[in-house]
């Protein structure tokens, strides 16, 4: 699996949007990125992926640089809710377990 | 329509005992996936299920872990002469992709505490 490095924690203001940051910079061509969030106490949730393109949902955007090596979450409207801990995860492309690392702790203020 | 369900929510036991973690997939999901966290770190992948079959038990700390999914849907993960440093979330998680698939939905996890 790509090593990913993220911010171990950022702030976020209720409302706002949240910009959560990813590097990745040995990622293979046909490797994705991926995204959960675990909040507190739950399991963690599938978020979004993608590839080379950029992707958006209804929970998030994924924005992926060109050159594949950083990515950035956007959660566009925070609400308390969001507050969780965020994983950006670059699987191998054998297998299917996801490696998790250390995620950034994301708290969103009122 | 119903997520992954685990139980016991929680789980107490001695040192030495033996336990069994239950995990109830997504109806129709054929990939089943068991991972282990502990406190303050993000989870590790322990065993792999596609259908009644171990696709990947490389996670398995040791043999006193062990798994079945006997019908290819409810899996059991048994832990024989458990150990303090057993004490951990345990968290199932199914995906829908016959092949397995790393958009994975997870239960709530089984918290086990070894006294």
């Amino acid at each position: 699996d790509a090593k990913t490095t993220q911010p171990p924690s950022m702030d976020c203001a209720e409302g706002r949007a949240a910009n959560l940051p990813c590097n990745h910079s040995t990622i293979s061509g046909n490797e994705y990125v991926y995204w959960y969030r675990q909040i507190h106490s739950q399991g963690p949730q599938y978020i979004i992926h993608g590839l080379k393109n950029n992707e958006t949902n209804e929970m998030a955007s994924l924005i992926i640089t060109e050159d594949r090596k950083s990515s950035t979450l956007i959660l566009p409207h925070a609400t308390l809710r969001d507050t969780a801990v965020y994983y950006c995860i670059v699987p191998g492309a054998a297998g299917n377990k996801l490696t998790f690392g250390g995620g950034t702790r994301v708290l969103v203020k009122p | 329509g119903a997520g992954v369900s685990q139980t016991p929510s929680n789980k107490v036991t001695e040192k030495g005992k033996y336990v069994e973690l239950r995990c109830d997939p997504i109806s129709g999901h054929t990939a089943l996936y068991w991972y282990r966290q502990s406190l303050g770190q993000g989870p590790e992948f322990l065993i792999y299920f596609q259908g009644t079959g171990a696709a990947d038990d490389s996670g398995l700390p040791n043999d006193r872990f062990f798994a079945v999914r006997p019908e290819g849907s409810v899996s059991t993960l048994k832990i024989q002469r458990t150990e303090r440093g057993d004490s951990a979330v345990y968290l199932c998680a199914s995906s829908a992709s016959p092949g397995g698939s790393y958009e994975q939905y997870f239960g709530p996890g089984t918290r086990l505490t070894v006294t």
